[in-house]
């Protein structure tokens, strides 16, 4: 099935960075979702965005939506142990209503 | 708000056997969907469900995958015969119509076919 590219695929950081991660598509999408998944659970959605151009944040969280409507940005400011772990973007393609095409995942692993 | 909740969280069967999943969605969610993950990638859809009719079930495996949603509420997922291939995790999500699009995920169930 499709899947989105995300870039990194893996990080490894030290402890206090921060940490930038993207998804792109050849598509134009219309909601991007970031989700976080640790290992054996489900994800977890983080942050939604609806428009072109929305920046969102949640605590140390900020994402964007990219103004081509092709592309979303996450960001994490100032790393912890407990950011490690698997993030995933999602988009919402215009013709697919309710429907979500996922990413490849960026793995990130935070050195303390 | 209770979340999506999934049983079992594990099942290891042999292959050609059957096996069964099930996810009751959040209250009020009109949306069911059920995703394979396989090792180091993201979530695939399988089906997605609008109430009680299956809506996109294009990348669903007729052959082998079933699926149902009575009454618009719980849903099960079945393989018969599951092979070595269907090792991997089945996520459920849900989402509402009148809500702003967002999938919640229930906790999935590690399936290991040997």
């Amino acid at each position: 099935g499709q899947q989105l590219n995300q870039s990194p695929q893996s990080m490894f950081i030290q402890e206090g960075e921060d940490v930038s991660m993207n998804c792109t598509s050849s598509s134009i999408f219309n909601t991007w979702l970031w989700y976080k998944q640790d290992p054996g659970e489900g994800p977890v959605l983080l942050i939604a965005l609806y428009k072109a151009g929305e920046l969102t944040s949640n605590g140390r969280l900020t994402a964007q939506f990219g103004i081509t409507r092709k592309d979303s940005f996450l960001n994490i400011s100032a790393s912890i142990p407990s950011d490690v772990g698997i993030y995933f973007c999602a988009g919402q393609p215009l013709t697919g209503t309710y429907k979500y095409i996922f990413g490849t995942g960026t793995r990130l692993k935070v050195l303390a | 708000e209770a979340g999506v909740v999934q049983s079992p969280r594990y099942k290891i069967i042999e292959k050609k056997q059957p096996v069964a999943f099930w996810c009751n969605p959040i209250s009020g969610h009109n949306t069911l969907y059920w995703y394979r993950q396989n090792l180091g990638q993201g979530p695939e859809l399988l089906i997605r469900y609008e109430n009680e009719e299956a809506v996109d079930d294009s990348q669903l495996p007729k052959d082998r995958f079933s699926a149902e949603r009575l009454k618009g509420v719980d849903s099960t997922l079945k393989i018969q015969p599951a092979e070595l291939g269907d090792s991997a995790v089945y996520l459920c999500a849900s989402s509402s119509f009148s809500g702003d699009n967002e999938q919640y995920f229930g906790p999935g169930t590690r399936l290991t076919v040997t």
